[in-house]
């Protein structure tokens, strides 16, 4: 079965400074698929980014990159030059077989001016 | 533009009634999903879908069902509400798992805030 975990239930970061988000994951399947999801105050999720297993480079999308260690298991989500926008819930999932996303608890980011 | 939509966004009910939360997408997408959201746990996988006719229980099945009659819509059925449901759920849809990219991520709907009391 998979597992995500995510430790930092809340946190502050200075707008424009850089900001790391914790994931660890558990599975015994040799291939999944590691995601990261934005949910503001208005409840959406949003795709932020996507990093395969076998993907040799840690995946970036703009401000976000995943810093990704496999043999630690973990997959955290790093933003770049904080903005006000970026103040919300943050979801780590990891992808099984069949599409199917099991998800961490969740980070919430405060963005302070 | 493709879209995944939720009806209703709102719903108070009671105890011991049916109440079937309704999802629609246009991406042609053959996977679907039905997640509940509580504090604290993240979302969790209620049921899910690979196709029409084909539905499957997912980590928290207990009193739902779905039933998938066109490739569009998934509609998620409280057999007997619950206090204990009182959440927020979230419908997804994605292509078929070798389709596409790799990446192949879900497309999430507003949400249903559901309040059973």
């Amino acid at each position: 079965a998979q597992k995500i975990t995510q430790t930092q239930p809340g946190m502050f970061v200075q707008e424009k400074e850089a900001v790391t988000l914790d994931c660890t994951y558990d599975t015994s399947d040799p291939s999944y698929g590691l995601f990261w999801y934005k949910q503001p105050s208005s409840g959406e999720m949003i795709f932020l980014i996507y990093q395969g297993s076998y993907d040799q480079q840690n995946a970036t999308e703009g401000r976000y990159s995943l810093n990704f260690q496999k043999a630690r298991k973990s997959a955290n989500l790093v933003i770049s030059a904080s903005q006000l926008g970026d103040s919300a819930m943050y979801f780590c999932a990891m992808k099984a077989a069949g599409n199917k996303l099991t998800f961490g608890g969740g980070t919430r980011v405060l963005v302070k001016p | 533009d493709a879209e995944i939509t939720q009806s209703p966004r709102h719903k108070i009910t009671e105890t011991g009634r049916q109440v079937t939360l309704a999802c629609h997408q246009t991406w042609n997408h053959n996977n679907m999903f039905w997640y509940r959201q509580d504090l604290g746990h993240g979302l969790r996988l209620i049921h899910y879908s690979y196709g029409v006719h084909d539905t499957n229980k997912g980590e928290v099945s207990d009193g739902y069902s779905v039933s998938r009659s066109n490739t569009e819509d998934l509609p998620l059925t409280l057999e007997s509400a619950a206090s204990s449901q009182t959440s927020v759920y979230f419908c997804a849809s994605s292509g078929s798992e070798f389709s596409g990219t790799p990446r192949n991520e879900q497309f999430f709907g507003p949400g249903t805030r559901l309040t059973v009391l």
